[in-house]
């Protein structure tokens, strides 16, 4: 099973700042990675997958870079609405195995 | 309209058991893997279970191995989790979600699963 370490685990930062996040699968993946977007009370949405992708009426703010065992996903410019946790997950291998989640708080 | 809907929700004692179904509409059912994750309470997301498109290839995390059943009825574009000898630590929102090869691009609303005495 691959496993996906997700870091930091929160990251505070203020409104029109950027944000990195960091993903690191234990084996390479490839390029198949995608991040989610998970705000409470909700299902996980999808942002990116074959790394760097943005799903469907996901805003150009959001990019994501990678391949192997090392991905980031970058908000360019924090809007309120960003901040919320972010999961990275492989599905190049069974089990589709997730990060354990990066917390996006307002500084 | 591409939809996941979740059913199931409900209270049950430690060792007990409780089917989740997860119905699905606006696409081919058949031509995808499906998945279960759930998420306890403040926690982050924890894969369960998956099946393939055509029932043939199961998997199941360690943690719920020998407990849990999933299936599907492709006939009914619908696909199931079966689970018996709850614990507290099962008590979870569970999501079913579609394999859309470029990760999980459909998901349910999810159903809570409580397990108390």
């Amino acid at each position: 099973e691959i496993v996906m370490t997700q870091s930091p685990a929160t990251l505070s930062v203020s409104p029109g700042e950027r944000a990195t996040l960091s993903c690191r699968a234990s084996q390479s993946v490839n390029s198949n990675l995608a991040w989610y977007q998970q705000k409470p009370g909700q299902a996980p949405r999808l942002l990116i997958y074959v790394a760097s992708t943005r799903a469907t009426g996901i805003p150009a703010r959001f990019s994501g870079s990678g391949s192997g065992t090392e991905f980031t996903l970058t908000i360019s410019s924090l809007q309120s609405e960003d901040f919320a946790v972010y999961y990275c997950q492989q599905y190049n291998n069974w089990p589709r195995s997730f990060g354990q989640g990066t917390k996006l708080e307002i500084k | 309209e591409v939809q996941l809907v979740e059913s199931g929700e409900g209270l049950v004692q430690p060792g007990g058991s409780l089917r989740l179904s997860c119905a699905a509409s606006g696409f081919t059912f058949s031509s995808y893997a499906m998945h279960w994750v759930r998420q306890a309470p403040g926690k982050g997301l924890e894969y369960v279970s998956a099946i393939s498109s055509n029932g043939g290839s199961t998997y199941y995390a360690n943690s719920v191995k020998g407990r849990f059943t999933i299936s599907r009825d492709n006939s009914k574009n619908t696909v199931y989790l079966q689970m018996g000898s709850l614990r507290a630590e099962d008590m979870a929102v569970y999501y079913c979600a579609r394999d859309g090869w470029m990760g999980f691009d459909v998901w349910g609303q999810g159903t809570m699963v409580t397990v108390s005495s």
